[in-house]
Order: structure tokens, then sequence, then C-alpha cells
């Protein structure tokens, strides 16, 4: 099984600031990883998918980057509304998801 | 506008069986690959089945934690996909998300491989199993 490791658990931010999210894949996975953003008591909304590759809808202030078993998601300019725990997601052999990161108001 | 909505959550004794449906609704139901996933109360998310489309065969996948004691089927003339769940755990306890998944086709040496990613998600379904 792959497993998928986020990195940090909990991230304290300001609204303008640039926030990054790393995700590490225990094999590699080539480009086929995607960002989820949930918010409490609300679906995973999917942000980016095949690593980079930005859905539709979604501000281009969200991006994605990496291959193989390393990946980051970027906010460029943290807004209000992005405060919420992010996931992200390998789906090079079955499904399997990073344990998450919450983006808190610091 | 893309929908899904899943029902039949609700409370279930230890060893007893619950099946949940969700109802989809905006697209052609049976030309897309549908999954469940679960989350734990607190926990992350975790992947429970996929069903593929017709035109790919309907089989299923499945986690290890649910594979003999659950089955995902689907009937496109209803645009619903079912989770039946049968000996259930207290452990099953979680919110039950269905989703449309969309793939990539990648052809290798003649093989072709379809790597799926999920879309649209319902808004979930609660089941508690507890005595």
């Amino acid at each position: 099984d792959i497993q998928m490791t986020q990195s940090p658990s909990i991230l304290s931010a300001s609204v303008g600031d640039r926030v990054t999210i790393t995700c590490r894949a225990s094999q590699s996975i080539s480009s086929w990883l995607a960002w989820y953003q949930q918010k409490p008591g609300k679906a995973p909304k999917l942000l980016i998918y095949k690593a980079s590759s930005l859905e539709s809808g979604v501000p281009s202030r969200f991006s994605g980057s990496g291959s193989g078993t390393e990946f980051t998601l970027t906010i460029s300019s943290l807004q209000p509304d992005d405060f919420a725990t992010y996931y992200c997601q390998q789906y090079n052999n079955y499904w399997a998801f990073g344990q998450g990161t919450k983006v808190e108001i610091k | 506008e893309v929908q899904l909505v899943e029902s039949g959550g609700g409370l279930v004794q230890p060893g007893r069986s619950l099946r949940l449906s969700c109802t989809a609704s905006g697209f052609t139901f049976g030309d897309y690959a549908m999954s469940w996933f679960r989350q734990a109360p607190g926990k992350g998310l975790e992947w429970v089945g996929f069903i593929r489309s017709k035109a790919y065969g309907g089989t299923t996948e499945y986690a290890a934690s649910v594979k003999g004691r659950f089955t995902i089927s689907r009937d496109d003339s209803k645009s619903i996909a079912y989770l039946q769940m049968n000996s259930l755990k207290t452990e099953d306890t979680a919110v039950y998300y269905c989703t449309r998944d969309l793939p990539t086709a990648v052809t290798t040496l003649g093989k072709i491989d379809y790597y799926y990613y999920m879309d649209v998600w319902g808004k979930g379904t609660t089941v508690t199993v507890s005595s």
C-alpha cells in the first residue's frame, strides 16, 4: 500500500500570507496526485488534480507542483475563506489520503 | 447542476446491515465510475470502494478493511449507486460520501491504464454502529 504523509499537521497563518503544504508518497506515484479542501461539516472539494492542474472554478491563488514522491500545495495569498483542512490523495494505485493539514488563523 | 445526494444512514447495531444510496443528477450517470469514501469522527478520509462504468465492465474494487463485508452496485436506469454494508462493526462509524470519478487514460506499450480522481462529492450520510 502507498502511504501519504503531509506536513505540517497544523499551520498557523495570517490573511495575505503565502502558504505551502508538503505531501510525500512512500513510493513513486508519477503525477497522480490530487488536493482537496474540507471545511468543518462539509464534503471535500477538489482543488488540484494530476499534481498541478487547477480544477475549474478554483481561484488561481491555489497551485500544485511535484512529481514522483514529493508534492506541494501553495496558496499565494491566504484569504479568509481558505482557513480549512487540506488533504492530498494519491490515485496511482487505488486511493489513499494524507492525514490532513489544518490551516488556522494566526 | 451536477449533484450527488447520499441517503440511508442511521444508527445500527454491530453485526447488522445497512444499505446506502447515492442519487445522481445533472450528468449522465452511466458514463461515470463512482466511489465511496468515509470519514470517522475527527479523523481523515478513507477510501471504501469503487465501481467502474458499464462501458469498462462495471467491476468493483474494495479497501481491505471492508472487503467481503461491503458491496457496491449501480442502477444506471435510476442514476443511483449503492453501498451494501453487512456485518457492521463499531469502527465502521463514519460519514459516508459518494463521488463521481473522472479517468485519465495512459497508454504504455499498447496497454491502457486508467487513473481516476474524484471531482464531485456528495454531502455525506452518517452511519453510527453502536449497541
